[in-house]
């Protein structure tokens, strides 16, 4: 069983602070993996991808690898109200035919 | 770029009819879409996922014979709930990659609710 956990939340930031979200997942051929966000009653965006160790930046947000540790984070600076949403991570499989989702954490950026 | 439309996106039905949801992508070529459910306060659930002019490939638990995918096109999927059941009732949601690019792009969920 490929397994990607995510600490459910909620995780609670003042606006204009940094909201940092953990993903670990079990499948060390794991070659992809993504950030999407989804608001409620709407389907998942995408914000990031990544698939090298270390840091991807874009914008406010920045993606953060470490394969060796099994774990991907993404941090969001300068957090708006406008970012209080379930962010999910995925974790493509090795073939790339399918992803397994988290369970997504839900993040509250309070004004 | 990498829209992905879905039609309807919500839709009542009663019990025993069959309800067809469709699947486009609209800019680009999706050699691969997934069908995904998700149930309130639940992350997203893979029910299978379908490659062009292929059968789809269903994931364990899920009903073939229930659930139809059909994906005709390189732009077009279809899934079909035949025989819809209150327990049916979720947030069925597409998404689609092209065969370069393991990102997975989604449409906008249909809602189904069967009376």
């Amino acid at each position: 069983q490929k397994e990607v956990e995510q600490n459910s939340g909620p995780l609670s930031v003042p606006e204009g602070a940094i909201a940092s979200l953990n993903c670990t997942y079990s499948d060390r051929g794991s070659q992809s993996f993504f950030w999407y966000r989804q608001y409620s009653g709407k389907s998942p965006e995408l914000i990031m991808s990544i698939y090298s160790n270390g840091d991807k930046e874009d914008g406010r947000f920045t993606a953060q690898l470490n394969k060796a540790s099994q774990y991907v984070s993404l941090l969001i600076r300068d957090s708006q109200p406008s970012d209080s949403a379930t962010y999910l991570c995925a974790v493509g499989s090795y073939n790339f035919n399918k992803f397994y989702f988290g369970s997504g954490t839900k993040l509250n950026v309070k004004p | 770029g990498a829209v992905v439309s879905q039609h309807p996106s919500r839709v009542i039905c009663k019990s025993g009819t069959s309800v067809k949801i469709e699947c486009r992508s609209l800019d680009f070529q999706a050699t691969t879409m997934f069908w995904y459910r998700q149930f309130p306060k639940q992350s997203l659930m893979l029910m299978a996922t379908s490659n062009e002019g292929s059968k789809a490939t269903y994931e364990q638990g899920v009903e073939k014979d229930k659930f139809l995918i059909n994906h005709a096109s390189l732009t077009l999927s279809t899934l079909t709930v035949t025989s819809a059941h209150p327990e049916d009732s979720s947030f069925y949601i597409c998404s689609a990659r092209v065969s370069s690019d393991s990102t997975q792009y989604f449409g906008p969920g249909t809602r189904l609710t069967v009376l």
